[in-house]
């Protein structure tokens, strides 16, 4: 079954506090992205991933780092979170970066 | 400049009306185009990919590429209410840039 799953799908935390999203997908795809949906500004790219301990800034990197230590498993981790890092972030997967891309379901994070 | 541009930014069509939605890119040496429908409160799934200037069909789901006019398109036939979704076009050269969606509603 071709899967991202994205844990949790909700999440509300205060401004300040340490915000932990995780991701997984259980295809063996090299590449995973996080990216943030916000309104008026579309799929914005924050991470991307190649393989295991090899990441890469995407457009939007400031205030967000990522982890990646097993291939089917991609954190996005926000260090004191912010508002303005209220959003919807979505994980996503290809086989290469030019391969279709699989995406999760998002995850609404407010922080407040 | 936005590598991806799509048009319009909403689309209302009554049901079994062709919807036909339109994306413009920067990058004429990218080969490599998906559309993907994106349902409200959900993820992205995707819908067509095109690799070659031409026509291919998915079912309900026509897209056409043109790069010498840097143009793809895509073509619902016979929407159905259920197709009310956001669409957004990518473009990977090779790496994925996405339009900011169309939202396409369909009334029955």
């Amino acid at each position: 079954d071709m899967k991202v799953t994205q844990m949790p799908r909700y999440l509300i935390k205060r401004m300040g506090e340490n915000v932990l999203l995780e991701c997984g997908q259980d295809m063996s795809h090299e590449t995973m992205y996080w990216y943030r949906q916000d309104p008026g500004l579309g799929l914005q790219l924050i991470y991307i991933s190649y393989d295991v301990d090899s990441n890469s800034e995407g457009d939007i990197p400031k205030g967000y780092r990522v982890s990646r230590k097993k291939r089917e498993h991609f954190s996005l981790i926000l260090d004191s979170a912010k508002t303005n890092q209220t959003s919807v972030y979505f994980c996503a997967s290809s086989f290469r970066g030019d391969t279709e891309v699989f995406f999760g379901k998002g995850t609404r994070l407010t922080v407040v | 400049q936005q590598k991806v541009q799509q048009s319009p930014e909403s689309l209302t069509v009554s049901e079994g009306a062709m919807a036909s939605l339109n994306c413009t890119f920067s990058d004429g040496t990218s080969d490599n185009f998906r559309w993907y429908r994106q349902h409200s409160g959900k993820g992205l799934e995707v819908l067509v990919s095109i690799f070659s200037d031409g026509e291919k069909e998915e079912g309900r789901f026509t897209a056409h590429l043109n790069r010498a006019s840097l143009h793809v398109s895509l073509h619902i036939r016979e929407p159905q209410p259920s197709d009310s979704a956001v669409y957004l076009c990518a473009m990977s050269i090779p790496r994925i840039f996405f339009g900011d969606g169309t939202q396409l509603v369909v009334k029955p």
